[in-house]
């Protein structure tokens, strides 16, 4: 059962273009959603993240757009980079039923930045 | 920012071996975990470890894998015995007692079972 889907699989944009990846989930009791940034041969590193009371967080570059009713929401890059170019894995956590929550992370999207 | 080291970073062993991997978790983090991740796909959770016990796995921690953490130094998962299907990156992430959610991952043990 995959509790947590991202789409699109891979996604390939122009430099300077805006990147969004998607991530759904099933879990009602989810309550925390970070996304992890990889590249190739390192551990994943937390790029964003956040929590079910809100339906935006922004950093810089980096903005996630969250629907607790539909269940999805969306990492957008704007301004996109060749170093942007990494695997992204949306991930999910109920941060608030325990203190051992573990993270379930979807399948990841591969982006590629062309400049 | 925090670092979480793993060690080996590759090894490569015959099935049926027992193979141990090593994390040193972030300094004053309470909790453990160790993921799998195949061929650069979805990280899978394994298992976590908090005050000297496993809290919570998932059925990929086979009764051939365990963990421990003696004495505050390395986290570890052993498998033994190893077989061809435990081919993975295995990544061990560790978090602080706040309950923040945010895990901080190593950069991963590549075992490649023959």
């Amino acid at each position: 059962q995959q509790q947590v889907r991202q789409s699109p699989q891979s996604l390939t944009v122009w430099e300077g273009e805006t990147a969004i990846l998607n991530c759904s989930y099933e879990n009602s009791a989810f309550d925390y959603f970070p996304w992890y940034q990889q590249f190739p041969g390192e551990g994943p590193a937390l790029l964003i993240a956040i929590r079910s009371v809100s339906d935006k967080k922004e950093d810089g570059r980096f903005t996630i757009f969250f629907n607790k009713r539909e269940k999805k929401l969306s990492l957008h890059i704007t301004d996109s980079q060749p170093g942007d170019s990494a695997t992204y894995f949306c991930a999910a956590s109920g941060i608030a039923s325990s203190s051992f929550s573990k993270l379930v992370f979807g399948q990841g999207t591969s982006l590629s930045v062309v400049p | 920012g925090p670092k979480v080291l793993q060690i080996p970073s590759h090894q490569i062993i015959d099935m049926g071996q027992m193979v141990t991997l090593n994390c040193d978790p972030v300094s004053n983090h309470l909790y453990f975990y160790w993921y799998k991740q195949i061929l650069g796909q979805q990280m899978e959770f394994l298992v976590n470890f908090y005050n000297g016990k496993v809290m919570e796995k998932s059925k990929l921690f086979k009764d051939q894998f365990s963990v421990e953490r003696p004495d505050g130094s390395y986290f570890t998962l052993k498998i033994q015995p190893t077989a061809l299907e435990d081919s993975a990156v295995y990544f061990c992430a560790s978090r602080s007692g706040t309950n923040t959610g945010q895990l901080y991952f190593g950069e991963g043990s590549k075992l490649t079972v023959l």
